[in-house]
């Protein structure tokens, strides 16, 4: 099945830890994004990437570090500096220039004890 | 800064009936995206309006396009039990989704 995963579903840490939330897509997309979603919202952007190697900060980049060694991966890291790291993540990844509608995996939500 | 602004919030409807929601955005775009959301899952991509483009229909989704308004609509037409979830509009190239409606249809 092609598409785009995160794992895990469900992740939990204590304060002042740092947590990584994977994403992967077999779609063979050149961009990938992070977004968070807190309850009621909608969605903000913390980190999108174009293509391997490059990296853009979004509105919410703070407290948040991520990487893109390989086209189908981009793990997100929520560092202890983020300050309300419990939320809703989301990754999306788009093919490129021929289109712009972006897929969305299932999202990991993070609950920070 | 969040682009798109959906409204109303929150829609409550019966089956059968159409349901409407609104997007304003600020700048300048290449195309406007409407996208579902089930509570607690990803986002899934409904239909895509180019900027000079002023209305697009796939299956009982209908959307405008106002540029000079800087506005969009979605209609859903005879709506369904399962068209219940959160609808969102996303402007590009700036990749910002607005705040979403949440939409109610009860059988």
């Amino acid at each position: 099945d092609g598409g785009i995963t995160q794992s895990p579903k469900y992740l939990f840490r204590k304060e002042g830890q740092n947590v990584t939330l994977s994403c992967e897509q077999n779609l063979n997309h050149d961009a990938m994004y992070w977004y968070r979603q807190d309850p009621g919202q909608g969605l903000r952007l913390i980190y999108y990437s174009q293509i391997v190697n490059d990296f853009q900060k979004g509105d919410i980049a703070e407290g948040y570090s991520v990487s893109r060694e390989k086209k189908e991966s981009f793990p997100l890291t929520v560092t202890s500096a983020q300050k309300n790291p419990t939320a809703f993540y989301l990754c999306a990844s788009r093919m490129g220039k021929l289109t712009d509608t972006q897929y969305f995996g299932p999202g990991t939500r993070l609950t920070v004890l | 800064s969040q682009q798109g602004e959906e409204d109303p919030q929150a829609l409550s409807i019966q089956e059968g009936e159409n349901a409407t929601m609104n997007c304003s955005y600020k700048t300048s775009i290449n195309n406007l995206q409407w996208y579902r959301q089930n509570s607690g899952r990803g986002l899934v991509h409904l239909i895509l309006i180019r900027s000079n483009e002023r209305e697009k229909h796939s299956g009982r989704l209908r959307v405008t396009l106002d540029t000079s308004k800087k506005s969009s609509s979605l209609l859903i037409t005879a709506s369904r039990a399962a068209d219940t979830a959160s609808y969102f509009c996303a402007t590009y190239p700036n990749m910002r989704f607005g705040a979403g409606t949440r939409l109610t249809v009860k059988p």
